[in-house]
């Protein structure tokens, strides 16, 4: 069965640091992947996506993700991480419709804590 | 600007008292969706609709309906809330040929 993983709960790091989350999926294909921030309370806000090409791709507020087909994984950096980054991050992946819904599968998300 | 409007972000209801959640959009978008997500979790998909075709996930307990008036709203109606429906109710929309669901920042409800 498909599935996304996010094998990191909690992530804590100072203010400045670099950040990595990491994403994994399980797919026969190649999905589209997401990544997207909720704050507390608030509803999801996309940071960046993955359709094909450059598998390098950035997104808002500083962020950049590199899907790597060989290791099925869609890692989310930022070089040096703000306060304001502390939030929760899910990554997502949309398999290729089958009856023309695209259907997301979210792993279970990594709650940034940040350190001042 | 163009966005998913949810309301209220936050409602309190009571044991077996029906309640029901609104979301609207100014996207245009055909597709709406509606997530229930509870503390420390993911998003879970309860329903979605394609236009006007009605798409309920296979877990999705009867005691929730949805209702879509035309394009913009869309409502989450929970007949006899229980303990256990206390979570944040997410809305999201997609355009028919797109891929990227765009979320309203939910509502919370809390069940006395």
């Amino acid at each position: 069965a498909q599935s996304v993983t996010q094998p990191d709960i909690h992530i804590t790091v100072s203010e400045g640091a670099s950040l990595e989350l990491r994403c994994n999926y399980s797919y026969g294909a190649t999905p589209y992947l997401f990544w997207y921030v909720q704050s507390p309370g608030q509803g999801l806000q996309l940071l960046l996506k993955y359709f094909s090409g450059d598998t390098l791709v950035q997104g808002i507020k500083g962020f950049e993700a590199e899907f790597k087909r060989s290791q099925s994984s869609f890692n989310l950096r930022k070089p040096s991480v703000h306060w304001s980054d502390a939030a929760e991050y899910f990554c997502a992946v949309v398999l290729l419709p089958t009856s023309g819904t695209y259907k997301y599968i979210f792993g279970t998300g990594t709650r940034l804590k940040v350190l001042a | 600007d163009a966005m998913v409007i949810q309301n209220p972000r936050y409602q309190v209801t009571q044991f077996g008292k029906p309640v029901t959640l609104s979301c609207s959009q100014t996207l245009n978008h055909n597709v709406m969706y509606w997530y229930q997500q509870k503390s420390s979790q993911a998003p879970k998909l309860l329903f979605h609709y394609y236009d006007k075709d009605f798409n309920n996930e296979a877990d999705t307990p009867d005691n929730f309906q949805s209702r879509r008036p035309n394009t913009s709203f869309c409502f989450l109606d929970i007949r006899s809330p229980g303990l256990g429906d206390a979570a944040m109710y997410l809305c999201a929309t997609r355009r028919g040929m797109g891929e990227t669901q765009y979320f309203g920042p939910g509502t919370r409800l809390l069940v006395l």
